[in-house]
């Protein structure tokens, strides 16, 4: 079936280093995809999007990486701070078109 | 603040009851999403409406119901509650389909 997965639970970094946060996902058709932050006790807040026509999207310390090739999403930060631990999701259009699915997330972990 | 509101931010219940979420979604959105977060599984969608109609339905029991009304704020209806239905429950809105959510700050339900 349909699904979006990462390949990490957690990532734990120091402040100031790069993160990468990775996604693979399953529909070869989806031409939409977005990266999301969770913070405890909060809604997914929208980081950044991508069309599938890219493959590459930069936004303010956040890069996003598209390989459709190999179905493939990363989430990149720069400067890691600790404002930006909080649980990170890939989504994607799903087959029917109706709706934004979800992985489970990877929880990002930085430390001062 | 993201523009969507949620009501109530809590809501503590026992089995077998009937509860009803509300989500105003942001000024200028016509499209409305219910999304279910629990530990074990992640983002789940249940259901999508757009302008007072519904489009598009995902992993919703049938023992929960939504609408949308013409003001454009949206009910979810969740019956016969049992203890596995306790989770987050988000609201997300759009201006167009499938496009840029906004999610509100949920409701976290707790069957007991």
């Amino acid at each position: 079936g349909e699904s979006v997965g990462l390949h990490l639970p957690t990532l734990s970094v120091q402040e100031g280093d790069n993160s990468i946060i990775n996604c693979a996902y399953s529909n070869s058709a989806s031409d939409y995809f977005i990266w999301y932050k969770q913070e405890s006790g909060k809604g997914p807040q929208f980081i950044i999007d991508i069309r599938s026509n890219m493959d590459k999207r930069q936004g303010q310390r956040v890069t996003v990486l598209l390989n459709k090739t190999v179905k493939h999403l990363s989430l990149q930060i720069a400067a890691t701070q600790p404002g930006d631990s909080a649980v990170y999701f890939c989504a994607e259009i799903n087959q029917a078109g109706t709706a934004l699915i979800f992985g489970k997330g990877t929880t990002l972990s930085v430390s001062s | 603040d993201s523009g969507v509101t949620q009501t109530p931010k809590h809501l503590i219940t026992a089995t077998g009851q009937r509860v009803t979420l509300r989500c105003s979604p942001r000024s200028g959105d016509l499209s409305v999403y219910w999304y279910q977060q629990s530990l074990d599984q992640g983002l789940q969608f249940l259901i999508q409406y757009y302008n007072g109609e519904e489009r598009a339905k995902g992993n919703i029991l049938e023992r929960f119901s939504a609408q949308q009304f013409p003001d454009l704020h949206s009910e979810l209806n969740l019956s016969s509650l049992e203890l596995g239905d306790s989770a987050l429950y988000f609201c997300a809105s759009s201006v167009v389909f499938n496009y840029g959510y906004t999610f509100g700050s949920g409701t976290r339900l707790t069957v007991v």
